[in-house]
């Protein structure tokens, strides 16, 4: 069974800092890997989609790597902002779709 | 276009009630999908459907029935609740099943079992 991990599990940074956030999973025979947004109370947003044979995608500040020999995948935040305050899932497709449990992200103005 | 909608965004239930939670989307997709959230362990697939008419088990399917008649809406049904099924329910849907496609969620369910 796919097993996808998140860490960290939250992490706070001060205004315009650039950050890393992770995603590991355990099978490499995915067909995508997508990243998501969730806001408190709110559904998924879907941010960027990585297909398997791809390595990162870019959309903005966000910039997502995918490395699937390795199981890693890491989304690149650049000049963070408040607004960027949510949580981030990461989700992989195989034959079935498998979510990690989130970094829970705080932007400090 | 509204997207995915979902109905009711809250309920409460006594054990052994039951309830249906109604999903529905205007943009024409074939799959569509049901997760649970729970605090700690992400989202889990329910069930799914890869178009009208037909659904599938996903990884968490038992205490669940669903169903598709329509290709704009999936149905999810509790037919004895127990407090176990507490959590909060997404429905999802894609254009397919292609490694190109994404999903699009919508705002969620908030069910308590008491």
């Amino acid at each position: 069974k796919q097993e996808v991990t998140q860490i960290p599990a939250a992490l706070s940074v001060p205004e315009g800092e650039n950050l890393v956030l992770n995603c590991s999973f355990t099978d490499s025979a995915i067909y995508n890997l997508q990243w998501f947004r969730q806001d408190p109370g709110k559904g998924l947003t879907s941010l960027l989609l990585i297909q398997s044979s791809q390595r990162e995608q870019t959309s903005g500040r966000l910039n997502a790597s995918l490395d699937k020999s390795s199981g890693r995948s890491t989304l690149y935040i650049a000049a963070s902002q408040p607004g960027d305050s949510a949580t981030y899932l990461c989700a992989v497709s195989g034959n079935q779709f498998y979510f990690g449990t989130g970094t829970s992200l705080t932007v400090i103005p | 276009n509204a997207g995915v909608t979902q109905t009711p965004k809250f309920r409460v239930l006594k054990t052994g009630q039951s309830m249906t939670l109604l999903c529905a989307q205007d943009m024409n997709h074939e799959y569509m999908y049901w997760y649970r959230q729970d605090p700690g362990m992400g989202l889990r697939l329910i069930h799914y459907s890869v178009g009208e008419g037909t659904t599938a088990k996903g990884e968490v399917p038992d205490g669940y029935n669903v169903s598709r008649l329509k290709k704009q809406n999936f149905l999810l049904g509790l037919e004895s609740a127990a407090p176990s099924q507490t959590s909060v329910y997404f429905c999802a849907s894609s254009l397919s099943g292609r490694s190109t496609d994404t999903q699009y969620f919508g705002p969620g369910t908030r069910l308590t079992v008491l």
